[in-house]
């Protein structure tokens, strides 16, 4: 059974900065591409970065690109999502979300999700 | 870039059929995707690539395109089908991927 936990979450100042992870298992981590996905409180889903299988390739969404920055360990199955400059509209539940293997660039697992606040 | 329209909501009696509809420009050159999502839980999703249905999901899940326009069709609706629908797409230009921002089904 695929799994995908992720952690780190928190609360963080205006400015400041977090790192969420998460790890995978049920699956060959090294083989699938990764994303990360989050939702603001109340609000709608928004893709936020794209990981490749080996960690290569790296696309954002435009609302995170060059403060954002997204990597992988595929020794220890693992996502990190490093995140500075935060701002308050930046605050939402993170999900690590699977891409599925057949080229059409859905997301076939998600985790539950790390819940991260930006508040002063 | 891709902007996906969706109804904000979508009500139905139980055992009636419920259409929500995505539309974009240029959705015909990609692949349309659909997640439900209930309240605290993580999306999970009931079709891809347009009509695709994974395994697991009811096959009153059915999913269709036509022109700029994608819907999701839940037939013999029930209960627990209450659930925000997001649609979703690959934008092959700029390897963004792009929701739209939801429609909420009521089950009256």
């Amino acid at each position: 059974e695929v799994n995908l936990v992720e952690s780190g979450g928190g609360l963080v100042q205006p400015g400041g900065s977090l790192r969420v992870s998460c790890v995978g298992s049920g699956f060959i981590f090294s083989d699938y591409e990764m994303n990360w996905v989050r939702q603001a409180p109340g609000k709608g889903l928004e893709w936020v970065s794209y990981i490749s299988s080996s960690g290569n390739i790296k696309y954002y969404a435009d609302s995170v690109k060059g403060r954002f920055t997204f990597s992988r360990d595929n020794t220890r199955n693992s996502l990190f999502l490093q995140m500075d400059s935060l701002r308050v509209e930046d605050t939402g539940v993170y999900f690590c979300a699977r891409s599925d293997k057949s080229g059409w660039h859905y997301f076939d697992s998600w985790g539950q999700g790390t819940l991260v606040t930006v508040s002063s | 870039s891709f902007v996906l329209t969706q109804p904000p909501s979508v009500s139905v009696a139980p055992g009636q059929t419920a259409r929500m509809t995505c539309g974009g420009n240029d959705i015909g050159r990609t692949g349309v995707h659909w997640y439900q999502q209930k309240p605290g839980q993580a999306p999970v999703v009931v079709v891809y690539d347009d009509s695709h249905r994974p395994s697991g999901i009811p096959e009153r899940f059915t999913g269709s395109k036509s022109a700029n326009t994608a819907t999701l069709t839940i037939s013999r609706v029930e209960v627990e089908d209450e659930a925000d629908y997001y649609c979703q797409v690959w934008d092959i230009f700029t390897d963004q991927r792009v929701f739209g921002g939801g429609t909420k089904l009521t089950v009256l």
